[in-house]
C-alpha cells in the first residue's frame, strides 16, 4: 500500500512567522520526495526535491527528511501572503517505475 | 512558466461521450506523465510515456488511453465517459524514463454532464 498523507489544514500563520508543514509515507522503498505548490485554479509548481536524509535549502524554503521515521516536511521561512497556497508533497517509490504518490495537500494561509 | 502546454483549457462534454486531451511537453523532455485531478485531492498518476512507449500506468481503467508522438508531444483519450471523469486533468513532462522532476502543465479541466 502506497500512501502519502499531509494534514490538510488550513494552516495558518501570521507573515514573517514559520510555516511547518508535514507529510508522511507508508512505502520504505520510497526513493525521492518532492513538494509543490498549488495556488487555487492552477498547476502544481515543483518547489524543492529532497532524496537523502537530513535538510536541503533553497531560499526560504527548507526540507527535511527522514527515511527511519518515514517522514518529510517543508519549513518556509518569513511566510509572506503570497505563500498561501495548497502545498503538495509527493513521493516516487523506487520499485513501482515511474509512479509519483501525491497526498492530498496542506492548505496554508498567511495573514498579513 | 514550465513550458508545458495543454489544450484545451476547458471542456464540457456529456455522459457517454469521447474526449481528447492534448499536451506538448517542456523543450528537450521526452517524457511525459498524466494525472487526474478531482476536487480537493491530489493528483492521481493514470500513466507515464517515454520515448511513444508507454513506461508506466496507475489504477485506472483501459478507457483511459495515450499516445506520445515522435515530438513528444501526447495525447490522453478517455471513451465512455463518465461523471466521475470530471476533474483536472494534469500532464508533466520530464527528461528521461525515470522521471526524476517533473514540471506541470496549467492543466485542462474537464466537466462531464
Amino acid at each position: 500500500q502506497k500512501e502519502v498523507e499531509q494534514n490538510s489544514g488550513p494552516l495558518s500563520v501570521p507573515e514573517g512567522a514559520i510555516a511547518s508543514l508535514n507529510c508522511t509515507y507508508s512505502d520504505r522503498g520510497s526513493q525521492s520526495f518532492f513538494w509543490y505548490r498549488q495556488y487555487s485554479g492552477k498547476s502544481p509548481e515543483l518547489i524543492m526535491f529532497i532524496y537523502s536524509n537530513g535538510d536541503k535549502e533553497d531560499g526560504r524554503f527548507t526540507a527535511q527528511l527522514n527515511k527511519a521515521s518515514q517522514y518529510v516536511s517543508l519549513l518556509i521561512r518569513d511566510s509572506q501572503p503570497s505563500d498561501s497556497a495548497t502545498y503538495l508533497c509527493a513521493v516516487k517509490v523506487s520499485n513501482t517505475g515511474n509512479q509519483f504518490y501525491f497526498g492530498t495537500g496542506t492548505s496554508l494561509t498567511v495573514i498579513p | 512558466e514550465t513550458g508545458v502546454t495543454q489544450s484545451p483549457t476547458h471542456l464540457i462534454k456529456t455522459r457517454g461521450q469521447q474526449v481528447t486531451l492534448r499536451c506538448s511537453s517542456q523543450s528537450g523532455h521526452n517524457t511525459v506523465s498524466w494525472y487526474q485531478q478531482a476536487l480537493g485531492q491530489g493528483p492521481q498518476f493514470i500513466f507515464q510515456y517515454y520515448r511513444e512507449e508507454e513506461n508506466g500506468r496507475g489504477n485506472f481503467p483501459p478507457r483511459f488511453s495515450g499516445l506520445q508522438f515522435p515530438n513528444y508531444s501526447s495525447e490522453l483519450n478517455v471513451n465512455a465517459l463518465e461523471l466521475d471523469d470530471s476533474a483536472l486533468y494534469l500532464c508533466a513532462s520530464s527528461l528521461g524514463g525515470a522521471g526524476i522532476e517533473q514540471y506541470f502543465g496549467p492543466g485542462t479541466r474537464l466537466t462531464v454532464t
